[in-house]
């Protein structure tokens, strides 16, 4: 079946470091690959997207590109802020369920100190 | 655009008595949606596919007549939790697609918190 494996967290970051959340996965076929964001108390939103290999998909700052050789998809950013500070979510869908579901990770959480 | 609502955004109720959430695509015709649980910090667990007008599909280990998920329009999933219990409080958190296919995102909505005492 298909599996999404992050790294654990929390990953604790100063202001303006470089951030990456390492994400890799197992899956049939060819699936297309999300990174969501949740704020404290909040749902999830979508944060970037790759559907097909050697994709990148980028917003706010972050980037991950579709590796298909590695089946990656990694998290990256330049900078990091402290609002960035939120639980990051590494997700996979493909088609093989027929109902396209979501595989998510257990979730990589950020904190950035001031 | 790509928004989703959810009410109430929290409740609280006593043991035995059943809850009601909304799940509301307000820019878009959601042809499907999906029921997430999340316990504190980890992972969402689907709970169940919802396709409009059809009976939901609930993943194993979800008891649907527990959990009762109603998708009568393209707009609007309910879930119901019939005679909740301590066990059965969680965030609950849905999500809606407009068309198949696995390249189309899912936006969430904020979620719903539930504590049953």
């Amino acid at each position: 079946g298909n599996s999404v494996t992050q790294m654990e967290g929390p990953v604790t970051l100063s202001e303006e470091a470089f951030l990456t959340i390492n994400c890799t996965y197992t899956a049939t076929g060819y699936p297309s690959l999300f990174w969501y964001v949740q704020y404290p108390g909040e749902g999830l939103q979508l944060l970037l997207k790759a559907t097909k290999a050697d994709d990148k998909g980028s917003n706010k700052g972050f980037e991950a590109t579709y590796r298909k050789e590695t089946t990656s998809f990694h998290l990256e950013k330049g900078s990091v802020q402290v609002s960035d500070s939120a639980v990051y979510f590494c997700a996979l869908s493909d088609q093989a369920s027929g109902y396209s579901t979501l595989t998510f990770g257990k979730g990589t959480m950020l904190l950035v100190s001031p | 655009g790509a928004v989703v609502s959810q009410h109430p955004s929290w409740v609280i109720c006593k043991s035995g008595t059943s809850v009601k959430i909304e799940c509301r695509s307000l820019d878009f015709q959601a042809t499907t949606m999906f029921w997430y649980r999340q316990f504190p910090k980890q992972s969402l667990m689907l709970m169940a596919t919802s396709n409009e007008g059809s009976k939901a599909t609930y993943e194993q280990g979800v008891e649907k007549d527990k959990f009762l998920i109603n998708h009568a329009s393209l707009t609007l999933s309910t879930l119901t939790v019939t005679s909740a219990h301590p066990e059965d409080s969680s965030f609950y958190i849905c999500s809606a697609r407009d068309g198949s296919g696995g390249s189309r995102p899912q936006f969430f909505g904020p979620g719903t918190r539930l504590t049953v005492l």
